[in-house]
């Protein structure tokens, strides 16, 4: 199984507040782990990627940070949310040439 | 920066009609991905195609991959109301387990009972 799991699945936060945004996986050891960022319905846009524990790669520089303290665990965070960090927050694992698995996704929104 | 174009952006057609969509890049990918997502879902693969020139069908659906392994393209034969939803193709440069996928915009397609 390459299941994925995401939570919460919606989350309203103020403005200034902090988050924390959680990713577990199953299946094979030592995933390549992604974090990626969905706008009203359209395009992905990769936030983070890790290839193993504590490496994190960032894409674009923004508000929110990445970590990977276990091996099948990938923590997406903010100190303080922007209104402009509002969207549908992916999580996915596996190698690019090979398919994405992906959760099922949170949905914040940032008042 | 490799970028996917999806065409056309939104589609909405008759039940039992055909669709093809396209997506086109002036990069070469190493392999292409085509994904399906319903709202408030995360995407799920459909298909990888790798190889320039290459076919493949899932059911009603067929895939192509360009000659020059730059382009796609995705029939839809009789189309149903259950394949309504955002279509996104995604370009990995390297195959293996390190590459990154670049994706489209996506197009999405709805089909009217």
């Amino acid at each position: 199984s390459q299941t994925i799991h995401q939570w919460p699945a919606t989350l309203v936060q103020p403005v200034g507040s902090p988050l924390s945004l959680e990713c577990t996986v199953e299946g094979t050891s030592n995933p390549n782990l992604y974090w990626y960022r969905q706008a009203a319905g359209r395009g992905l846009q990769l936030l983070f990627y890790s290839v193993g524990i504590g490496q994190i790669s960032s894409e674009v520089p923004q508000n929110l940070s990445a970590s990977r303290p276990q091996d099948r665990q990938f923590i997406l965070s903010s100190k303080k949310l922007l209104l402009s960090d509002s969207g549908f927050y992916l999580c996915a694992r596996g190698g690019g040439g090979y398919g994405y698995t992906f959760g099922s996704g949170t949905r914040l929104t940032v008042v | 920066t490799q970028l996917l174009e999806q065409s056309p952006q939104f589609l909405s057609i008759q039940e039992g009609e055909n669709l093809t969509v396209y997506c086109n890049s002036s990069s070469v990918f190493s392999s292409l991905q085509w994904y399906r997502q319903e709202p408030g879902e995360g995407p799920v693969l459909l298909v990888t195609v790798v190889t320039g020139g290459e076919v493949k069908k899932l059911k009603r659906l067929t895939f192509q991959f360009g000659d020059a392994r730059k382009d796609s393209s995705l029939h839809i034969t009789a189309a149903q109301p259950g394949d309504t939803g955002l279509y996104l193709c995604a370009g990995a440069v390297h195959t293996g387990a390190n590459s990154k996928l670049t994706f489209g915009k996506g197009i999405t397609l709805s089909v009217r009972p």
